[in-house]
């Protein structure tokens, strides 16, 4: 079964400074993967995806992520936080025949001045 | 605005008391997911339907939850003798089928008192 592993479940960044978010999938078959972000009592919104083609994905808000696979794993960057980047990001591949997500416990980003 | 509705946005129950979540997908999608989201985690699989039929059930849905989405559109959760356990926020999220691409509610916190 896909997982992923989210290491930090806390990250803290000064504002303009280069957030990297890390995100590993167990897997040997790469498989479609996502990254959701959530604010505080809200639902999750797409950041981004990676299906096939290239392995550099764009997503909104600034931010990117690059498919590795020999590394297995798919890491957000944003070159410069904002203070509104501040809240919890999940990576998750898709799993199963019904296309369900299976999420990582999540990382909260923190941004200071 | 078209995306995905959630009712109520929160509910505080008693223990031992039933109660249901309502869940409006997006027009035309036909595939509708549920999700359980506790304090710290990631959300975790409970369901989905494929218009009206629920083709699978996560081991987390115990015999008090139901799902039903009795014509294909708008579907609801309902827990019976709810527990303190099942104090969290129930996500919905829906898909135009084989997209891979889920859309989500701002979910319904329960609180069980």
């Amino acid at each position: 079964a896909q997982s992923v592993t989210q290491l930090g479940s806390h990250v803290s960044v000064s504002e303009g400074a280069l957030v990297l978010l890390r995100c590993n999938y167990s897997s040997s078959v790469p498989p479609y993967l996502f990254w959701y972000v959530q604010y505080p009592n809200q639902g999750l919104q797409l950041l981004l995806k990676y299906t096939t083609g290239a392995t550099l994905v764009k997503g909104i808000n600034g931010f990117e992520a690059e498919f590795k696979k020999s590394e297995t794993s798919f890491h957000l960057t944003k070159p410069s936080a904002h203070m509104s980047d501040a809240a919890e990001y999940f990576c998750a591949p898709l799993t199963g025949g019904g296309n369900k997500l299976t999420f990582g416990t999540g990382t909260q980003l923190k941004v200071e001045l | 605005d078209t995306g995905v509705s959630q009712n109520p946005r929160h509910k505080i129950t008693k223990r031992g008391q039933n109660v249901t979540f309502r869940c409006d997908p997006i027009s035309e999608h036909n595939r509708l997911y549920w999700y359980r989201q506790t304090l710290g985690q990631g959300p975790e699989f409970l369901t989905y339907f494929q218009n009206e039929a629920q083709l699978e059930k996560s081991r987390l849905l115990s015999d008090r939850f139901s799902a039903e989405r009795p014509k294909g559109s708008f579907s609801t959760l309902e827990i019976q003798r709810t527990e303190q356990g099942d104090s969290a926020m129930y996500l919905c999220a829906s898909s135009p089928q084989d997209s891979g691409l889920s859309f989500f509610g701002q979910g319904t916190r329960l609180t069980v008192v």
